[in-house]
């Protein structure tokens, strides 16, 4: 079962920063946050992920709370192209390392 | 960046066909490999794991017999749904890691599997 709540749906004006959050409270100290996206019919693609620290790579930023128990995905300057929906996963640290999804962000940016 | 190539990407057969999906990741060593399947306007939902050289394992309510899953290399894994029906169609997503760490999935493109 995935370990994270979003909010189901956010828009964002093209050009401005989308800010997408993240709940995993139940996180442990171990696990890492991860950062997907879905566009229409592709699988998804890898953004970003994180331990506690925040990161920065090309595409995104993470912010993780000082206490981890939540996270924000910030895309600096949204494009049309980031439509997309958004998931935050927290991996299931066992032999296996799955990722469960949860129901994830719809990102809709507005020209 | 890494990528996980699936084929075929689209597939459309009759009831009763037994249909195989087969997903490679083309540069670099995939020890893990999962399998998902995406209902329309629904999230992924994880079938199985597998590991390469061992037998797969399954999520609770997937069947094994119906979904056949083999991953023989390290660098391929295959799919068999088997007997397939109308109510197999979805959308087949498979993914690769490799045994470092914290390393991410990365996904195939996914299979559109169309039972008539």
């Amino acid at each position: 079962d995935a370990k994270t709540t979003q909010p189901p749906s956010m828009d964002c004006a093209e050009g401005r920063a989308a800010n997408l959050p993240c709940n995993h409270s139940t996180i442990s100290g171990n696990e890492y946050v991860y950062w997907y996206r879905q566009i229409h019919s592709q699988g998804p693609q890898y953004i970003i992920h994180g331990l506690k620290n925040n990161e920065t790579n090309e595409m995104a930023s993470l912010i993780i709370t000082e206490d981890r128990k939540s996270s924000t995905l910030i895309l600096p300057h949204a494009t049309l192209r980031d439509t997309a929906v958004y998931y935050c996963i927290v991996r299931v640290q066992n032999t296996g390392n799955q990722f469960y999804f949860g129901t994830g962000t719809s990102l809709t940016v507005i020209p | 960046g890494a990528v996980v190539s699936q084929h075929p990407s689209r597939v459309i057969c009759k009831s009763g066909t037994s249909v195989k999906i087969e997903c490679r990741s083309l540069d670099f060593q995939a020890t893990t490999m999962f399998w998902y399947r995406q209902f329309p306007k629904k999230s992924l939902m994880l079938m199985a794991t597998s590991n390469e050289g061992s037998k797969a394992t399954y999520e609770q309510g997937v069947e094994k017999d119906k979904f056949l899953i083999n991953h023989a290399s390290l660098t391929l894994s295959t799919l068999t749904v088997t007997s397939a029906h109308p109510e197999d169609s979805s959308f087949y997503i498979c993914s690769a890691r490799g045994s470092v760490g914290n390393q991410p999935q990365h996904f195939g493109d996914g299979t559109r599997l169309s039972i008539l």
